[in-house]
């Protein structure tokens, strides 16, 4: 199984409103990241976890929450988003550590309303 | 990390090989350099890595001159699907936690 899965793949919420992203992998790989990526733009590291602890955050704001809640799982926490924050998410997997070839989901388009 | 520069788009019709050429002047002894391609509304996809001189696989050839300040990611007889953005990335693939960053990116028109 090389592949990795994101749910839901389509999200409407307000600004008000708690919603998470899932992303699941079943490779082995000990690596995990989300990625925004906005249009026509390239994507955007958030977080990086390493052996299910958060090893890079890239100065994302407090609404965005991640968790790992074992090697082969990745939540993204959403709380009161802003409008900005509409863009495809994506969540990839690596055999190690941050260099190693990423394998990408097919992303969370997130509309903010 | 190495920045890369490459050029935003590029246009070719079906059937002729597409060559698109990335920057990295700074790039240092332990890296590599790896090209994914990212279709509309997907995640990217790994295409080829490289060290030095070339590369080939079932997809694409990756070509580094001796001096590895730049690379060039050939598309052998391209086809409408292949239209997709093209990104180059350069770091070492055996550790640290300096993550690998998204360039700009190529897209890749093909026309019939």
């Amino acid at each position: 199984d090389t592949e990795v899965t994101q749910t839901p793949k389509h999200l409407v919420m307000g600004m008000t409103n708690k919603k998470s992203l899932k992303c699941e992998q079943h490779m082995g790989h000990r690596a995990m990241y989300w990625y925004k990526q906005k249009a026509k733009k390239p994507p955007e590291l958030m977080f990086v976890y390493s052996y299910e602890k958060l090893s890079i955050n890239e100065s994302v704001p407090s609404r965005f929450s991640p968790e790992c809640p074992n090697s082969s799982l990745l939540n993204l926490h959403l709380h009161a988003l802003q409008p900005e924050d509409s863009a495809l998410y994506l969540c990839a997997s690596s055999q190690g550590d941050s260099q190693e070839t990423q394998y990408f989901g097919p992303g969370t388009r997130l509309l903010v309303l | 990390l190495a920045k890369t520069t490459q050029p935003i788009s590029m246009d070719s019709y079906e059937g002729q090989e597409v060559n698109i050429t990335c920057s990295h002047n700074n790039i240092a002894t332990n890296d590599y350099i790896t090209w994914y391609q990212q279709f509309p509304s997907q995640g990217p996809r790994f295409i080829i890595q490289g060290y030095k001189t070339k590369v080939t696989n079932e997809v694409a050839s990756l070509f580094i001159p001796a001096d590895r300040k730049s690379s060039t990611l050939s598309l052998p007889r391209v086809s409408l699907s292949d239209t997709a953005v093209y990104y180059c990335l350069v770091g070492d693939p055996r550790g640290g936690n300096t993550p690998l960053v998204f360039g700009k990116g190529t897209r890749l028109s093909v026309i019939a």
